[in-house]
């Protein structure tokens, strides 16, 4: 199982891009990465997924290097609402799907 | 329906009592998993359902006992419950796996949640 490594917390203003990366060194080659947001008392919400190089839509992207060992999510312009927990999960299969600690982003006015 | 229902939203229990969490999707997913959530700490996965076959069990204590009767539907069963049990339990699905072009199979769709409080 690929562990994540993530920071635990972050802060930033309003207006201002938002970047959290995530650490995965033992991702194996069936891995995608897979980026979930989370309000206080609901349940995480998928935000992106990639394999490889980019990927964007219309809320984030995710930059992913050539050697997949991390990946980053990339926020434009956060906003107050998107306090929240985003939490990274590396994995192919459905044994795949643990959690690690997140990172607890904090937006500003 | 691209959602997953979760009842009852809130449960209040003594350590004696049994009662039960459900899950349902109509999304035609094939796997289902339930999740405990403790106050600042990330879901911790209890149960994987794949195929309405139990794939993962995490240790988890016999008091919880989690049942699959259809692909649609998940419980998770609680009998004689500690104070400690109490958190907010997620139920997600995912289109599951053994596909040839996998992307977005594992992407996962929570439910609300159940806040259980065990008195």
């Amino acid at each position: 199982l690929a562990k994540t490594t993530q920071p635990i917390s972050m802060d930033s203003y309003e207006g201002q891009e938002v970047n959290i990366t995530c650490s995965h060194n033992n991702i194996a080659t069936n891995d995608y990465i897979t980026w979930y947001q989370q309000f206080p008392s609901q349940g995480p919400r998928f935000i992106i997924q990639g394999y490889k190089t980019k990927v964007t839509n219309e809320v984030a992207s995710l930059f992913i290097p050539a050697d997949r060992k991390s990946s980053t999510l990339s926020l434009p312009r956060v906003s107050l609402s998107d306090t929240a927990v985003y939490y990274c999960l590396v994995g192919y299969n459905n044994n795949d799907m643990r959690f690690g600690a997140g990172t607890r982003l904090t937006v500003k006015p | 329906d691209t959602e997953v229902t979760q009842t009852p939203k809130h449960l209040v229990m003594g350590m004696t009592n049994k009662k039960s969490l459900k899950c349902e999707q109509h999304m035609g997913h094939r796997a289902m998993y339930w999740y405990k959530q403790k106050a600042k700490k990330p879901p911790e996965l209890m149960f994987v359902y794949s195929y309405e076959k139990l794939s993962i069990n995490e240790s988890v204590p016999s008091r919880f006992s989690p049942e699959c009767p259809n692909s649609s539907l998940l419980n998770l069963h609680l009998h004689a419950l500690q104070p400690e049990d109490s958190a907010l339990y997620l139920c997600a699905s995912s289109l599951g796996t053994g596909l040839i072009d996998y992307s977005g199979a594992n992407v996962l769709t929570f439910g609300a949640g159940s806040r259980l409080t065990v008195l």
